[in-house]
């Protein structure tokens, strides 16, 4: 079975640092490109950033002003999000998305 | 960006409705769309992808079509568990824009 856990939200003071992690499972994780894509509460879904199989190409969403990075780790089969500088306007669900496929996500609230 | 629109916003139908969603692409996106199931407090779920492939395990009741700029999802009878929002999406450039959502309740 397919399965994508994210971890590592929580609160945060505008500024600060999160590191998301989504770990998966049932599939050959370097086939993949893994995605990470957010929801505001209460709104609709932005698309963050994705990265291919072997971390060599990187797409972001431009608004993040590069405050933002992607990575993988391959041998733990598993994606990150780095976000630094963090905003109010960052609080969200954060989804890890592999082809389609959506973990539960993992909520970041940006709040003083 | 490739803006995408989904019309309604809201859409209010019975048990048994037909209902039809559309979204249209600010450019032309060929056919890389997908098409999202959301239900309160859960992760989206695919539907469609490529404007017209079924996922599995998605009921044959649901059907997407359209390609360039302009898509439908339909649902040929509405049933209990298909009250939710539906969200495309292209796939075809980056960023990878969703519509702004459909919210499917009862009349």
């Amino acid at each position: 079975e397919v399965q994508l856990v994210e971890s590592g939200g929580g609160l945060v003071q505008p500024g600060g640092s999160l590191r998301l992690s989504c770990a998966t499972s049932g599939f050959i994780f370097t086939n993949y490109w893994m995605t990470w894509v957010r929801q505001a509460p209460g709104k609709g879904l932005e698309w963050v950033a994705n990265i291919n199989h072997d971390g060599s190409q990187i797409n972001y969403l431009d608004s993040l002003e590069g405050r933002f990075t992607i990575s993988r780790d391959n041998a733990k089969t598993s994606v990150y999000l780095q976000m630094n500088s963090l905003r109010a306007e960052d609080t969200a669900v954060y989804f890890c998305v592999r082809q389609f496929l959506w973990g539960s996500g993992t909520l970041v609230t940006v709040s003083s | 960006d490739i803006q995408m629109t989904q019309s309604p916003s809201t859409l209010s139908a019975s048990v048994g409705d037909r209902v039809t969603i559309t979204c249209r692409a600010s450019q032309s996106i060929s056919s890389w769309l997908a098409w999202y199931q959301q239900k309160p407090g859960k992760a989206p779920k695919v539907f469609i992808y490529q404007a017209s492939t079924l996922a599995s395990g998605v009921p044959s009741r649901f059907s997407g079509s359209g390609s360039g700029t302009e898509f439908t999802l339909t649902i040929s009878s509405l049933q209990p568990d298909d009250f939710a929002t539906y969200f495309c999406q292209h796939y075809a450039s980056y960023p990878r824009t969703f519509g702004q959502g459909t919210k499917v309740d009862v009349k």
